[in-house]
């Protein structure tokens, strides 16, 4: 695709319930990162992806969280038994190349999730 | 522990102003810095990316310098416009310690650019 795909692009659900948020990557890219942005605050980061392994997932907040990505290409944010404190913007960015070699990384639009 | 800090928090200013936008990062050890810019209810936009090595970079009316030792970067925006309203947000990307391979985002300032 042209650009960095995420979906759903809004999500409300109701605390206890899991959820799963999509991203695909621009075509090519082997590097994938979510970010989580909550409301006023800055990014921070969840998890990175090459190809289709996590050298780190130190970002990620809980247990409750997990992450995949299959054949080099889509990736799922899973959360389970949601809470309010989920409620935030997660944000997906690919690059060509792990971001280390210096290539520019780029964002989709997000997935904005409301727990009620 | 990388942490990034962005002055001014927040910026309004008439049309035609150059302005200046300052970040500093506590952790020098960096493989490059990037700049972005927010759009309410949008993703981030990939403005200029500054290697370690580099100085400075220009796109357009953009120029982005980057002091590493110290820990500095500053972003230039010339003849500002309306539409360069946004959040713009700066991203030292680590290549030591616990930052290793991971952007660090400042909370960003809130340009304002008024007609």
């Amino acid at each position: 695709g042209a650009g960095v795909s995420q979906s759903p692009s809004n999500k409300v659900t109701e605390k206890g319930k899991d959820v799963e948020l999509r991203c695909d990557p621009i075509s090519g890219h082997t590097a994938l990162y979510w970010y989580r942005q909550r409301l006023g605050q800055g990014l921070e980061f969840l998890i990175y992806f090459q190809g289709n392994s996590a050298p780190d997932k130190s970002g990620l907040p809980s247990d409750r969280f997990s992450a995949e990505r299959t054949g080099e290409s889509v990736s799922t944010l899973t959360i389970q038994r949601t809470q309010q404190e989920d409620s935030a913007v997660y944000l997906c960015a690919s690059s060509l190349v792990p971001s280390y070699q210096g290539n520019t990384i780029y964002f989709g639009e997000g997935s904005w999730l409301t727990v009620v | 522990k990388q942490e990034v800090t962005q002055i001014p928090a927040a910026l309004s200013v008439p049309e035609g102003e150059n302005l200046v936008l300052n970040c500093s990062f506590t952790d020098s050890a960096i493989y490059n810095l990037q700049w972005f810019r927010q759009d309410p209810g949008k993703g981030l936009t990939s403005l200029l990316l500054i290697q370690s090595s580099q100085r400075e970079q220009t796109s357009g009316r953009l120029n982005a310098s980057l002091d590493k030792s110290s820990g500095r970067s500053t972003l230039y925006i010339a003849a500002s416009q309306p539409g360069d309203s946004a959040t713009y947000l700066c991203a030292p990307l680590g290549a030591g310690g616990t930052s290793y391979g991971k952007l660090t985002f400042g909370q960003g300032t809130i340009l304002t650019v008024h007609p």
